[in-house]
């Protein structure tokens, strides 16, 4: 069965020290992922795509099919980088997105 | 421009009451995404709408649920007999395209059962 899962429900890292939020997939079809971040008392919105290949606010996830696994990256984590980071994978259909649980990150300053 | 927008933002419903969480998306946008967000928990996918049409409902937990987007535009989510395995928050997306990518999401609705 479909599943994403995020192992880490809190990840707390002191500021420029480098983070990785992890994410691992079980699925069958052709993976598409995708990470959203919720920032506090603002609505999820979505951070990057594995596709795009691209990096945004210094984020870059790289998909590794032999360990199905997406993790986020960030060499020098900064405080504005604490929020709630989701992992997804979007199945074939196009349209359902499968979502992990979540882990909060917290940077101390 | 507006995003997406979701009324009421809180409902406090006593069990066995209806309640009916409404979606406004962007103007234009194709898609309309429902989820439900356990406390704790990622968004789970519950219905999915192109246009008026709703390709996908086979992620709503019961009979009790049902959604429709009419005219294309707003959509509604009814919930009948509310339970407190209900409580959640209630998500609303849109997207531009037929497709689950670029989702604009709604603030939420938190539903609470007493």
């Amino acid at each position: 069965a479909q599943r994403v899962t995020q192992p880490e429900k809190l990840l707390s890292v002191f500021k420029g020290a480098p983070v990785e939020l992890k994410c691992n997939y079980s699925y069958s079809g052709s993976p598409e992922l995708f990470w959203y971040v919720q920032y506090s008392r603002q609505r999820l919105q979505l951070l990057l795509r594995h596709i795009s290949r691209e990096s945004i606010k210094g984020f870059t996830a790289d998909l590794n099919k032999g360990e199905t696994s997406f993790h986020l990256k960030k060499p020098f984590a900064q405080e504005e980088d604490s929020a709630m980071y989701y992992c997804a994978l979007l199945m074939d259909s196009n349209y359902q997105l499968i979502w992990g649980a979540g882990t909060k990150l917290i940077i101390k300053p | 421009g507006a995003g997406v927008s979701q009324s009421p933002r809180y409902k406090v419903a006593k069990r066995g009451q209806d309640v009916a969480l409404r979606c406004d998306p962007i103007s234009g946008h194709v898609s309309l995404f429902w989820y439900q967000q356990a406390l704790g928990q990622g968004p789970e996918f519950l219905t999915y709408f192109q246009n008026e049409a709703q390709l996908d409902k086979s992620g709503l937990p019961s009979d009790r649920f049902f959604a429709e987007r009419p005219e294309g535009s707003v959509s509604t989510l009814k919930i009948q007999r509310t339970q407190q395995e209900d409580s959640a928050v209630y998500l609303c997306a849109s997207s531009p395209r037929d497709k689950a990518y670029e989702q604009y999401f709604g603030p939420g609705t938190r539903l609470t059962v007493t």
